[in-house]
């Protein structure tokens, strides 16, 4: 057990949707990461939150937002939903991500996301 | 380039023989790490080496680092059926992206 967790585990939704993906960072960890990992593919860095604030960018898409909030768990929104945003959402957390620390990620199990 | 690329894309195996994987990077690192994948689960860390390190060990792998070629290996040996999986490095070069390479897949055939 990581410590992460995510919710929900699986999501099956239709296209033009929304769906809000929540992440909870182990105990202490400020820092989180979200990623996007679709059928066979590698995982496509999204975005990262040091302590309520963006600190990166990956290739997220304008109808994808996130948030971490005060007490540090995270949620991921995806709106406009396409058969194409199908995949498995990945958040992670690690202790500092401010580039200080050696940066080790502890995952979570993820949401599996289905777009009908 | 801000992340780690992983060759072979894919290796076959059998159970007790060791595997090897190996991963490029293209800039100074603070440190680099494995992870392993099993499929449709979460990562899960498996060893960090430092920029000053040039061997370490964790039960049965063993991870090298070379900077000057800017490259590091991954040794798994004994290999089990229960060592499928994808495997992926990540280098830490001190800024805020953590960048995942395409990695490489694991099978054992028992």
């Amino acid at each position: 057990d990581s410590g992460v967790t995510q919710t929900p585990k699986h999501l099956i939704t239709a296209t033009g949707q929304r769906v809000t993906l929540r992440c909870s960072p182990r105990s202490g960890d400020l820092s989180v990461y979200w990623y996007q990992q679709s059928l066979d593919q590698g995982l496509q860095f999204l975005i990262q939150y040091y302590n309520g604030e963006e600190r990166a960018k990956g290739n997220i898409l304008e109808r994808f937002s996130a948030q971490q909030f005060p007490d540090l768990h995270s949620e991921l929104n995806l709106s406009s939903l396409e058969l194409g945003d199908s995949a498995l959402y990945f958040c992670a957390s690690s202790a500092t991500g401010s580039g200080r620390g050696t940066g080790e990620l502890f995952f979570g199990e993820g949401s599996r996301l289905t777009v009908l | 380039s801000q992340q780690g690329e992983e060759d072979p894309q894919a290796l076959s195996i059998q159970e007790g023989e060791n595997a090897t994987m190996n991963c490029s990077y293209k800039t100074s690192i603070n440190n680099l790490q494995w992870y392993r994948q099993n499929s449709g689960r979460g990562l899960v860390h498996l060893i960090l080496i430092r920029s000053n390190e040039r061997e370490k060990h964790s039960g049965r792998l063993r991870v090298t680092l070379d900077t000057s070629k800017k490259s590091s290996s991954l040794l798994i040996t004994a290999s089990r059926a229960a060592d499928t999986a994808s495997y992926f490095c990540v280098i830490n070069t001190g800024g805020f992206k953590t960048i995942f390479g395409a990695g490489t897949r694991l099978f054992v055939k028992a």
